[in-house]
Protein backbone atom coordinates (compact mmCIF):
# COMPACT_ATOMS: atom_id res chain seq x y z
CA UNK A 1 0.00 0.00 0.00
CA UNK A 2 1.20 3.61 -0.83
CA UNK A 3 -0.26 5.41 2.42
CA UNK A 4 -3.07 7.00 0.70
CA UNK A 5 -6.44 5.29 0.22
CA UNK A 6 -9.33 5.99 -2.09
CA UNK A 7 -12.86 4.62 -1.75
CA UNK A 8 -14.95 3.74 -3.58
CA UNK A 9 -12.99 1.87 -5.37
CA UNK A 10 -16.02 1.31 -8.26
CA UNK A 11 -18.80 3.93 -8.87
CA UNK A 12 -21.39 3.45 -11.07
CA UNK A 13 -24.09 6.27 -11.39
CA UNK A 14 -26.29 7.89 -12.98
CA UNK A 15 -26.24 11.51 -14.72
CA UNK A 16 -28.59 12.82 -11.97
CA UNK A 17 -27.03 11.20 -9.37
CA UNK A 18 -24.77 13.40 -6.85
CA UNK A 19 -21.83 11.46 -5.17
CA UNK A 20 -18.48 12.09 -3.52
CA UNK A 21 -15.40 10.53 -3.96
CA UNK A 22 -12.83 10.43 -0.74
CA UNK A 23 -9.26 10.41 -0.04
CA UNK A 24 -6.85 10.16 3.25
CA UNK A 25 -2.94 9.90 3.40
CA UNK A 26 -1.51 8.71 5.96
CA UNK A 27 2.00 10.53 5.08
CA UNK A 28 1.95 13.50 6.67
CA UNK A 29 2.01 15.25 3.35
CA UNK A 30 1.57 18.54 2.56
CA UNK A 31 0.03 18.68 -0.92
CA UNK A 32 -2.98 16.58 -2.71
CA UNK A 33 -3.97 16.24 -5.49
CA UNK A 34 -7.28 15.03 -7.97
CA UNK A 35 -5.86 13.71 -11.41
CA UNK A 36 -8.45 12.41 -14.02
CA UNK A 37 -7.16 9.20 -16.38
CA UNK A 38 -8.93 8.46 -19.48
CA UNK A 39 -8.01 5.60 -22.01
CA UNK A 40 -5.10 6.22 -24.05
CA UNK A 41 -4.86 9.81 -22.74
CA UNK A 42 -2.18 11.10 -20.24
CA UNK A 43 -3.13 12.09 -16.50
CA UNK A 44 -5.15 15.20 -16.35
CA UNK A 45 -4.29 17.06 -13.28
CA UNK A 46 -7.95 18.19 -12.08
CA UNK A 47 -7.08 19.86 -8.80
CA UNK A 48 -4.15 20.67 -6.23
CA UNK A 49 -4.50 21.49 -2.64
CA UNK A 50 -1.43 22.87 -0.69
CA UNK A 51 -0.39 24.96 2.63
CA UNK A 52 0.28 27.74 0.56
CA UNK A 53 -2.29 27.97 -2.45
CA UNK A 54 -5.39 25.52 -3.82
CA UNK A 55 -4.55 24.96 -8.35
CA UNK A 56 -7.13 24.70 -10.24
CA UNK A 57 -6.94 23.62 -14.22
CA UNK A 58 -9.45 25.84 -15.76
CA UNK A 59 -10.82 23.18 -18.62
CA UNK A 60 -12.36 20.56 -15.71
CA UNK A 61 -15.91 21.38 -15.83
CA UNK A 62 -17.82 22.86 -12.95
CA UNK A 63 -19.99 20.15 -12.24
CA UNK A 64 -16.65 18.76 -9.85
CA UNK A 65 -16.27 19.86 -7.46
CA UNK A 66 -13.20 19.61 -4.54
CA UNK A 67 -12.92 19.88 -1.07
CA UNK A 68 -9.89 20.05 1.24
CA UNK A 69 -11.06 20.38 5.17
CA UNK A 70 -7.42 19.31 6.33
CA UNK A 71 -3.93 18.51 4.83
CA UNK A 72 -4.52 14.46 5.24
CA UNK A 73 -8.37 14.28 3.39
CA UNK A 74 -9.64 15.04 -0.13
CA UNK A 75 -13.08 14.98 -1.46
CA UNK A 76 -14.21 15.46 -4.97
CA UNK A 77 -17.81 15.90 -5.21
CA UNK A 78 -19.80 15.31 -8.06
CA UNK A 79 -23.20 16.36 -9.33
CA UNK A 80 -25.26 16.27 -12.83
CA UNK A 81 -21.99 14.44 -14.91
CA UNK A 82 -22.21 13.15 -17.99
CA UNK A 83 -21.04 9.93 -20.02
CA UNK A 84 -17.49 11.27 -20.96
CA UNK A 85 -16.46 11.80 -17.40
CA UNK A 86 -15.99 7.52 -17.30
CA UNK A 87 -12.66 7.22 -16.18
CA UNK A 88 -10.44 6.76 -13.50
CA UNK A 89 -9.84 8.95 -11.02
CA UNK A 90 -6.73 9.06 -8.80
CA UNK A 91 -5.80 10.92 -5.70
CA UNK A 92 -2.12 11.55 -4.97
CA UNK A 93 -0.39 13.11 -2.14
CA UNK A 94 3.36 14.93 -2.11
CA UNK A 95 5.33 16.64 0.59
CA UNK A 96 5.59 20.06 -1.55
CA UNK A 97 9.13 21.68 -1.90
CA UNK A 98 10.36 17.89 -0.82
CA UNK A 99 14.00 17.61 -2.64
CA UNK A 100 12.23 14.33 -4.78
CA UNK A 101 8.77 15.86 -5.37
CA UNK A 102 7.64 12.03 -5.41
CA UNK A 103 4.08 11.64 -5.84
CA UNK A 104 2.24 8.76 -3.82
CA UNK A 105 -1.18 7.85 -5.55
CA UNK A 106 -4.29 6.24 -4.64
CA UNK A 107 -5.53 3.16 -5.92
CA UNK A 108 -7.75 5.08 -7.64
CA UNK A 109 -11.93 5.23 -8.56
CA UNK A 110 -12.99 3.63 -11.71
CA UNK A 111 -16.31 5.81 -12.48
CA UNK A 112 -18.40 4.70 -14.97
CA UNK A 113 -21.59 7.18 -15.50
CA UNK A 114 -24.43 5.56 -17.06
CA UNK B 1 1.94 24.49 -25.45
CA UNK B 2 3.51 22.25 -23.53
CA UNK B 3 3.94 18.15 -24.99
CA UNK B 4 5.29 15.34 -23.42
CA UNK B 5 6.07 12.38 -25.74
CA UNK B 6 5.81 8.83 -25.25
CA UNK B 7 5.56 5.80 -27.46
CA UNK B 8 1.54 5.08 -27.85
CA UNK B 9 2.52 1.88 -29.47
CA UNK B 10 3.09 -0.87 -26.86
CA UNK B 11 6.94 -2.15 -26.41
CA UNK B 12 7.39 -5.85 -26.92
CA UNK B 13 10.64 -7.30 -25.75
CA UNK B 14 12.18 -10.63 -25.29
CA UNK B 15 13.00 -11.75 -21.11
CA UNK B 16 16.80 -10.87 -20.19
CA UNK B 17 16.70 -7.87 -23.06
CA UNK B 18 17.06 -4.39 -22.30
CA UNK B 19 14.00 -2.17 -22.70
CA UNK B 20 14.08 1.15 -23.61
CA UNK B 21 11.43 3.91 -23.45
CA UNK B 22 11.90 7.69 -24.25
CA UNK B 23 9.98 10.81 -22.95
CA UNK B 24 10.25 13.45 -25.69
CA UNK B 25 9.03 17.10 -24.78
CA UNK B 26 8.55 20.55 -26.24
CA UNK B 27 8.01 23.78 -25.73
CA UNK B 28 9.09 23.05 -21.64
CA UNK B 29 12.14 23.82 -19.56
CA UNK B 30 11.94 21.06 -16.52
CA UNK B 31 13.63 21.28 -13.33
CA UNK B 32 13.21 17.49 -13.17
CA UNK B 33 11.55 14.49 -14.66
CA UNK B 34 10.62 11.62 -13.28
CA UNK B 35 9.33 7.96 -14.15
CA UNK B 36 6.57 6.19 -12.71
CA UNK B 37 5.11 2.50 -13.15
CA UNK B 38 1.67 2.07 -13.53
CA UNK B 39 -0.39 -1.52 -13.33
CA UNK B 40 -3.91 -2.29 -14.83
CA UNK B 41 -6.39 -0.62 -12.61
CA UNK B 42 -4.18 0.72 -10.16
CA UNK B 43 -2.49 4.08 -9.54
CA UNK B 44 1.17 5.14 -10.51
CA UNK B 45 4.00 3.84 -8.62
CA UNK B 46 6.97 6.72 -8.34
CA UNK B 47 10.48 5.03 -9.33
CA UNK B 48 12.93 7.56 -10.28
CA UNK B 49 13.74 10.95 -10.44
CA UNK B 50 16.39 12.84 -12.02
CA UNK B 51 16.82 16.68 -12.12
CA UNK B 52 17.92 18.88 -15.00
CA UNK B 53 21.68 19.07 -14.01
CA UNK B 54 22.59 15.56 -13.87
CA UNK B 55 22.66 12.98 -16.95
CA UNK B 56 22.01 10.17 -15.51
CA UNK B 57 20.87 7.88 -12.92
CA UNK B 58 20.62 4.56 -11.90
CA UNK B 59 18.57 2.11 -9.53
CA UNK B 60 18.96 -1.77 -9.47
CA UNK B 61 17.88 -2.47 -13.20
CA UNK B 62 16.52 0.52 -13.92
CA UNK B 63 18.44 3.33 -15.68
CA UNK B 64 17.41 6.91 -16.66
CA UNK B 65 18.82 9.90 -18.85
CA UNK B 66 18.07 12.98 -18.96
CA UNK B 67 19.39 15.23 -22.00
CA UNK B 68 17.99 19.01 -22.06
CA UNK B 69 19.68 19.83 -25.16
CA UNK B 70 17.53 17.13 -27.26
CA UNK B 71 14.72 17.31 -24.74
CA UNK B 72 14.54 13.77 -24.31
CA UNK B 73 14.99 11.25 -21.67
CA UNK B 74 15.64 7.08 -21.99
CA UNK B 75 14.47 4.58 -19.51
CA UNK B 76 15.97 1.31 -19.65
CA UNK B 77 15.55 -1.63 -17.98
CA UNK B 78 18.05 -4.79 -17.97
CA UNK B 79 17.66 -7.86 -17.90
CA UNK B 80 13.87 -7.64 -18.52
CA UNK B 81 11.46 -9.26 -16.51
CA UNK B 82 7.61 -10.82 -17.81
CA UNK B 83 7.17 -9.08 -13.82
CA UNK B 84 8.15 -5.73 -15.42
CA UNK B 85 5.08 -5.88 -17.73
CA UNK B 86 2.97 -2.79 -17.07
CA UNK B 87 2.73 0.75 -18.40
CA UNK B 88 5.50 3.27 -17.99
CA UNK B 89 5.02 6.89 -17.64
CA UNK B 90 7.36 10.01 -17.68
CA UNK B 91 6.27 13.46 -15.64
CA UNK B 92 8.26 16.69 -15.65
CA UNK B 93 8.05 19.60 -13.56
CA UNK B 94 9.49 22.97 -12.84
CA UNK B 95 7.51 23.07 -9.27
CA UNK B 96 6.11 20.63 -7.46
CA UNK B 97 3.24 19.71 -9.63
CA UNK B 98 4.50 17.21 -12.01
CA UNK B 99 2.97 17.23 -15.54
CA UNK B 100 2.75 13.67 -17.11
CA UNK B 101 2.71 11.78 -19.83
CA UNK B 102 0.40 9.09 -21.24
CA UNK B 103 2.72 6.48 -20.98
CA UNK B 104 4.17 3.51 -23.14
CA UNK B 105 3.07 -0.07 -22.58
CA UNK B 106 6.11 -2.41 -22.63
CA UNK B 107 5.37 -6.27 -22.49
CA UNK B 108 8.09 -8.88 -21.59
CA UNK B 109 7.58 -12.05 -22.88
CA UNK B 110 9.25 -15.14 -21.59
Amino acid sequence: ETGVTQTPRHLVMGMTNKKSLKCEQHLGHNAMYWYKQSAKKPLELMFVYSLEERVENNSVPSRFSPECPNSSHLFLHLHTLQPEDSALYLCASSQARARSNEAFFGQGTRLTVV
Amino acid sequence: SQKIEQNSEALNIQEGKTATLTCNYTNYSPAYLQWYRQDPGRGPVFLLLIRENEKEKRKERLKVTFDTTLKQSLFHITASQPADSATYLCALGGSYIPTFGRGTSLIVHP
